[in-house]
């Protein structure tokens, strides 16, 4: 089963706080591991992972894939307000297709 | 990168009628995508919009609600038939095979009442 499980599904944390968001996966017809970040509508692409133990970073954004334990972990330092949104991870599936399986989510608000 | 026109961005329906909602990628791109957000959940893929052939549906959605158009490599449409207040969600058009990233467009907020 092509299934993502996120984890919290909710978490508020204060301004300066550093949080780690976790999504695991099915292993079967893994292709790539994308997470996105949701504000208002559209999701807006943060990183793709394909690669074990390779950290890929984005200023205060950085995430990491262990393809051996089937998860992936989305790490935000020193949060700020602008960080509140939903975070999205999707596993995208083999077979030619780019088709995206997202997990529930898990919904950050940073407060002041 | 991509960028991806939606149209109409919002819109709010009479049960029992039907919309289409337009998806505008302003390069070719091989593959699209239709999902669906129903309200506090995660997105869902409604089909595949290939060119020149029938959309492949995934597991719970028929051609007969969703019909779908993908008349060359930068257009698809996704028309919502017979609404009912079940069909208000956002409905997002994504597009791939641009390298590694799946990028999506604006949605489109439907309100069925």
């Amino acid at each position: 089963e092509d299934k993502v499980v996120q984890s919290p599904l909710s978490l508020v944390v204060h301004e300066g706080d550093t949080v780690t968001l976790n999504c695991s996966y099915e292993v079967t017809n893994f292709r790539s591991l994308l997470w996105y970040k949701q504000e208002k509508k559209a999701p807006t692409f943060l990183f793709m992972l394909t690669s074990s133990g390779i950290e890929k970073k984005s200023g205060r954004l950085s995430s990491i894939l262990d393809k051996k334990e089937l998860f992936s972990i989305l790490n935000i330092t020193a949060t700020q307000t602008g960080d509140s949104a939903v975070y999205l991870c999707g596993k995208c599936l083999q077979g030619g297709s780019e088709k995206l399986v997202f997990g529930k989510g898990t919904k950050l608000t940073v407060n002041p | 990168s991509a960028v991806i026109s939606q149209k109409p961005s919002r819109d709010i329906c009479q049960r029992g009628t039907s919309l289409t909602i337009q998806c505008q990628v302003d390069s070719q791109v091989t593959m699209m995508f239709w999902y669906r957000q129903q309200p506090g959940q995660s997105l869902t893929l409604i089909a595949t919009a290939n060119q020149g052939s029938e959309a492949t549906y995934e597991s719970g959605f028929v051609i007969d609600k969703f019909p779908i158009s993908r008349p060359n490599l930068t257009f698809s449409t996704l028309t919502v038939s017979n609404m009912s207040p079940e069909d208000s969600s956002i409905y997002l058009c994504s597009v791939g095979g641009l390298g590694n990233t799946i990028y999506f467009g604006e949605g489109s907020w439907l309100t069925v009442v």
